[in-house]
């Protein structure tokens, strides 16, 4: 089966610095991947949806300066939180599709859970 | 138009018992309705999923019945083991364009012993 991994699967990092997650797709290629914060208890929001060599679409009321996404390759995005804060403190989920199957299932990577202090 | 209502919030269930949880959409343009599980910590994982052509799909102990006209869903669990405790989400997309899955707000699910 297609197989989506995340790195780090946690990350702790002090107020105001930076972090990168990392979603790859590790045996098919995804010309579209999602990225999704899931707070404690409750469902998934979609953040952004990335492109392969084209810029992210986010949804309305995610800071696309806060959130930086870059999806360089067909098998990796990244998404960089900037000058985190403890509210940005969240579970983080990506999603890949594969190319060769439009319309069909999302994959889903086991998350990064990034804790600011 | 684009919510998911998902219900119930939580539910209890005895071991072999049948847990059934409910979704209802707006958007007449989806046509793809999976179901996820999700174990704390992880990522969901994709249960089964169904299309409008049908109006029920079953694999293994999971069963999701789908109601077109009334834009209902709902996964059934036959058998239920206490392995089945965990959150399940509901969710719909378009199955062109960007495809973006609008979540469900979750049923957290315990199977007692």
């Amino acid at each position: 089966g297609a197989v989506v991994s995340q790195h780090p699967s946690r990350v702790i990092c002090k107020s105001g610095t930076s972090v990168k997650i990392e979603c790859r797709s590790l045996d098919f290629q995804a010309t579209t991947m999602f990225w999704y914060r899931q707070f404690p208890k409750k469902s998934l929001m979609l953040m952004a949806t990335s492109n392969e060599g084209s810029k992210a679409t986010y949804e309305q009321g995610v800071e696309k300066d806060k959130f930086l996404i870059n999806h360089a390759s067909l098998t990796l995005s990244t998404l960089t939180v900037t000058s985190a804060h403890p509210e940005d403190s969240s579970f983080y989920i990506c999603s890949a599709l594969p190319a060769r199957e439009p319309g069909g299932e999302q994959y889903f990577g086991p998350g990064t859970r990034l804790t600011v202090t | 138009q684009q919510q998911v209502k998902q219900s119930p919030q939580s539910l209890i269930v005895q071991k072999g018992g049948i847990p059934i949880i409910n979704c209802a959409y707006e958007n007449t343009a989806f046509d793809y309705f999976p179901w996820y599980q999700q174990f704390p910590g992880k990522g969901p994982a994709l249960l089964i999923a169904i299309r409008p052509d049908v109006s029920e799909k079953k694999e293994g102990r999971f069963t999701i019945s789908f109601n077109k006209s009334a834009k209902q869903f709902s996964l059934h669990i036959m058998d239920s083991q206490p392995g089945d405790s965990a959150t399940y989400f509901c969710a719909a997309s378009k199955s062109t364009g960007f495809q973006k899955l609008v979540f469900g707000t979750g049923t957290r699910l315990l199977v007692s012993p």
